[in-house]
């Protein structure tokens, strides 16, 4: 069964701190990995990734994949409170759309 | 830029009724997905739809469950005789394309069973 695991299940930081967000996927015939981020609603895209080893950028958001080791990593930099939300990957596979999710992280940013 | 649009935002409904979660995608797309959270949860993938036909169920998408595309914008997902762990959250969701690409989601219906 596709598996998709998020590490740490809740993080509490100040703001300006630097986090780092991991992903661990066991998925047959894995395509790419996403990155959502959900704060009262709608989980927001940020980050689809398919190429091992490539950074994708976006403001202080970063995030890569490693197919190697079957994870993805997502960075956010001097955090802001308005970073606070959990945030999601899910796993999509070759030959079909859906996308399994994992339980997502929990951020919180303290003033 | 443009969304996915859910409503209702919120709807309760006695167990046993019939609901009705509507969703207008994205409007150049053509792919569309529904997913539920259950509250404490993960977003699990409900199904998928393009050209007027399911193309892919999960395994909770059961009897209970039907989609339909009633016009060219919306998007419906009805559940039939409602029960208590029908409750959840409902996203929908949609593509462009096939394949490789984000799907973009809607802010959900959160779907509460008395």
């Amino acid at each position: 069964e596709d598996k998709v695991v998020q590490s740490p299940l809740s993080l509490v930081v100040h703001e300006g701190d630097t986090v780092t967000l991991n992903c661990s996927y066991e998925v047959t015939n894995f395509r790419s990995l996403l990155w959502y981020k959900q704060e009262k609603k709608a989980p927001t895209f940020l980050f689809m990734l398919t190429s091992s080893g490539i950074e994708k950028k976006s403001g202080r958001l970063s995030s890569i994949l490693d197919k190697k080791e079957l994870s993805s990593i997502l960075n956010i930099t001097a955090t802001q409170t308005g970073d606070s939300a959990i945030y999601l990957c899910a796993a999509l596979k070759f030959g079909n759309e859906k996308l399994t999710f994992g339980t997502g992280t929990r951020l919180t940013i303290i003033p | 830029e443009p969304e996915v649009t859910q409503t209702p935002s919120h709807q309760v409904t006695q167990m046993g009724q019939e609901v009705i979660l509507r969703c207008v995608p994205i409007s150049n797309h053509l792919y569309f997905y529904w997913y539920r959270q259950i509250l404490g949860q993960k977003v699990e993938f409900l199904v998928s739809f393009y050209n007027n036909e399911i193309s892919e169920k999960s395994e909770i998408f059961d009897d209970q469950f039907s989609v339909e595309r009633p016009d060219g914008s919306n998007f419906t997902l009805k559940i039939r005789s409602t029960k208590l762990e029908d409750s959840a959250m409902y996203f929908c969701a949609s593509t462009p394309l096939k394949g490789n690409q984000p799907q973009h989601f809607g802010d959900g219906t959160r779907l509460s069973i008395l």
